[in-house]
């Protein structure tokens, strides 16, 4: 149980598009989602924290309108890298939380801005 | 601001052996930490976690100790396998909010 997916597992796409990553809790509800991104060989850096049906809560420093977050039901959040450039180029993370402590992480998502 | 860290980025560990990974914290609010492993171009891997009112806890070949006194954690892994080569992080959190502080990390390599 406690599995979380997240699609695409990689992407690659032009500078100044759009990509979406999707993450799912697969078989329980989460409270809360949480965004995260590894540049290589670097930590785990949060980025906001996204409650169904509310607006997300971002981390100091992360753009709101850059990195639009949408999560429309228990099981699934969305994180849109809007106008991407090469900088945005990381490992992107969700994890899913049940109103407790315990939080389970999703496979990550390698997005590649050429 | 507060975070946490890490006292080595890298450990070489012969297989069989002992391990110990090292972290300090430094934000006295949180209430639990959790020990991670992430291999490469995976998520992470949740090992085992302590709360604020214990200073260990064993579980399948890992203890964490938690010293609250000088804001350090620890992971010990026993008789380390090949299998356990990857980065470990350890990370803290508040119940406020269940937001996680992640450590720097540590490249554990295991020796054949």
């Amino acid at each position: 149980g406690a599995v979380v997916s997240q699609h695409p597992s990689w992407v690659i796409c032009k500078s100044g598009t759009s990509v979406k990553i999707e993450c799912r809790s697969l078989d329980f509800q989460a409270t809360t989602m949480f965004w995260y991104r590894q540049f290589p060989k670097q930590s785990l850096m949060l980025m906001a924290t996204s409650n169904e049906g509310s607006k997300a809560t971002y981390e100091q420093g992360v753009e709101k309108d850059k990195f639009l977050i949408n999560h429309a039901s228990l099981t699934l959040s969305t994180l849109t890298v809007t106008s991407a450039h090469p900088e945005d180029s990381s490992f992107y993370i969700c994890s899913a939380n049940t109103g407790n402590y315990e939080q389970y992480f999703g496979p990550g998502t390698r997005l590649t801005v050429t | 601001g507060e975070s946490v860290g890490l006292h080595l980025p890298t450990l070489s560990v012969q297989e069989g052996d002992n391990s110990i990974i090292n972290c300090a914290y430094s934000n006295s609010a949180s209430d639990y930490f959790i020990w991670y492993k992430q291999e490469s171009g995976k998520g992470p891997q949740f090992i085992i976690d302590i709360r604020s009112n214990m200073d260990k806890r064993q579980g399948q070949r890992v203890t964490v100790l938690l010293n609250k006194t000088v804001k350090h954690l620890s992971l010990q892994i026993a008789a380390t396998q090949p299998g356990d080569s990857a980065v470990y992080f350890c990370a803290e959190g508040r119940s406020n909010d269940y937001k996680l502080s992640f450590g720097a990390g540590t490249t554990v390599t295991v020796r054949a």
